[in-house]
């Protein structure tokens, strides 16, 4: 069982406000990775990381920024939170220890799902 | 670059039926990794198999078989006498080589009436 935990599970907050949606991993994985998914929809990458200190943007434009200081721990913040970013947040991480190696698929979280009125 | 095209949007079937969800891919790699993931209505994507490229044997777990053929470049998956509980949105993903990030399919929403 995967050992990525997200947090809130769910959110409805107002126009304008700053949020930071937390992730964090037990599995000492170096690679995590933000998805937005409208519901039932295809996944979207926002953010990923490959380790401590890395940071990249993903397909998707977003207004969203990550920061990466812990190996363990990947927030998402939204400084000013609007209706357009009503949607599920998806985190998940993987580890990639090289070509061949069995561990390469991503767990994910339980996801937040983000309401913004 | 990697793309994974799921062509079915909803499939929809009575519980007992057999139901295979396509997966194509493309990539350039010669090494690259295949995942199918379940999406419940909970949320959560549910990790259920992976394959490697250089592994073309097909896996059965249970109601669920996976069916691996690098000359289509596809990797379907087939659920032998639906229940509702198998009632979810279902993704395949791919990974080459060359990149740590997995791709996802568009996904296909699998509806199973009792």
């Amino acid at each position: 069982e995967a050992d990525i935990y997200q947090t809130p599970r769910y959110l409805v907050i107002g126009t304008g406000k700053k949020i930071t949606l937390e992730c964090s991993q037990t599995m000492g994985h170096d690679k995590m990775y933000w998805y937005q998914q409208d519901p039932g929809m295809e996944l979207h990458l926002i953010h990923y990381s490959y380790g401590v200190n890395s940071t990249e943007k993903g397909d998707l434009s977003s207004e969203s920024t990550v920061s990466r200081i812990r190996t363990e721990h990947f927030p998402l913040t939204l400084e000013s939170a609007r209706p357009s970013h009503t949607s599920q947040y998806l985190c998940a991480s993987s580890s990639h220890l090289g070509q061949g190696d069995g561990n390469t698929e991503a767990f994910f979280g339980q996801g937040t799902r983000l309401t913004v009125v | 670059a990697q793309k994974v095209t799921q062509a079915q949007t909803e499939i929809s079937v009575v519980e007992k039926e057999d139901v295979t969800l396509d997966c194509v891919y493309e990539t350039r790699d010669t090494t690259y990794y295949l995942f199918w993931y379940k999406q419940p209505p909970s949320g959560e994507l549910v990790f259920l198999i992976r394959r490697n490229s250089f592994d073309e044997q097909n896996e059965i777990s249970g109601r669920y078989s996976w069916n691996f053929q690098k000359s289509t470049s596809s990797f379907n998956f087939t659920i032998t006498a639906s229940q509702v509980v198998d009632s979810a949105v279902y993704f395949c993903a791919l990974r080459s080589g060359g990149s740590y990030i997995p791709t996802f399919g568009r996904g296909t929403s699998l509806i199973v009436h009792p």
